[in-house]
């Protein structure tokens, strides 16, 4: 089992609809969770992070954490094309340098 | 612009020579990291250091070396490059652990 799964995807979904991604990961202890986006060709870019149980949310992106199910999801409200990306879940078990990724999951936002 | 730079954007280099990829950054983060990125298997760590003056070695460190002289220069060399390590790499930098990373923008490396 991978440290932190996602679906691969692709994920598509029309343009002003609501994309969910999904994530799970394996150490219980994990207390840092993040998301983050990266465009064909590019390098990623960190757009949520999340501590603690629940939601947080940030313009139109919300992140949800469960730590009793190790699941973490960020859902993109109102998508765009601009959002068409790979989102890359990633968990830190210890707050150290120890930050696992997942290998990603595509979007792509159809106008 | 605050950030990290990274050099060179790409670079074909026969099997067998020394290669230094140059990662520097101004935010005054005290952690910095070189990933690897090939496709089907993700972002994995080679290198990390938490401060200058120290390092340690991540997922995948075997073929490459990596010094801390000071806070803002990390660089990653591969002694006697090989095909296997034809990949994308991208260099990071955080606060501190605890916190997500900056990326630089990458540096794709063909090794022939």
């Amino acid at each position: 089992q991978k440290e932190v799964e996602q679906n691969s995807g692709p994920l598509s979904v029309p343009e002003g609809a609501i994309a969910s991604l999904n994530c799970t990961y394996s150490d219980r202890v994990s207390q840092s969770f993040f998301w983050y986006r990266q465009y064909s060709g590019k390098s990623p870019e960190l757009i949520m992070s999340i501590y603690s149980n629940g939601d947080k949310e940030d313009g139109r992106f919300t992140a949800q954490l469960n730590k009793a199910s190790q699941y973490v999801s960020l859902l993109i409200r109102d998508s765009q094309p601009s959002d068409s990306a790979t989102y890359l879940c990633a968990v830190n078990p210890n707050n150290n340098n120890d930050m696992r990724f997942g290998a990603g999951t595509r979007l792509t936002v159809k106008p | 612009i605050a950030g990290i730079t990274q050099a060179p954007t790409s670079q074909i280099l026969a099997a067998g020579r020394r290669m230094t990829l140059r990662c520097t950054q101004d935010m005054r983060h005290n952690a910095m990291y070189w990933y690897r990125q090939d496709l089907g298997l993700g972002l994995r760590l080679i290198h990390y250091s938490n401060t200058a003056g120290t390092t340690g070695k991540g997922e995948v460190p075997d073929g490459y070396s990596v010094s801390r002289a000071n806070t803002d220069d990390f660089p990653l060399t591969l002694a006697s490059a090989v095909p296997s390590q034809t990949s994308v790499y991208f260099c990071a930098s955080s606060r501190t652990g605890a916190y997500g990373y900056t990326f630089g923008s990458g540096t794709r490396l063909t090794v022939v």
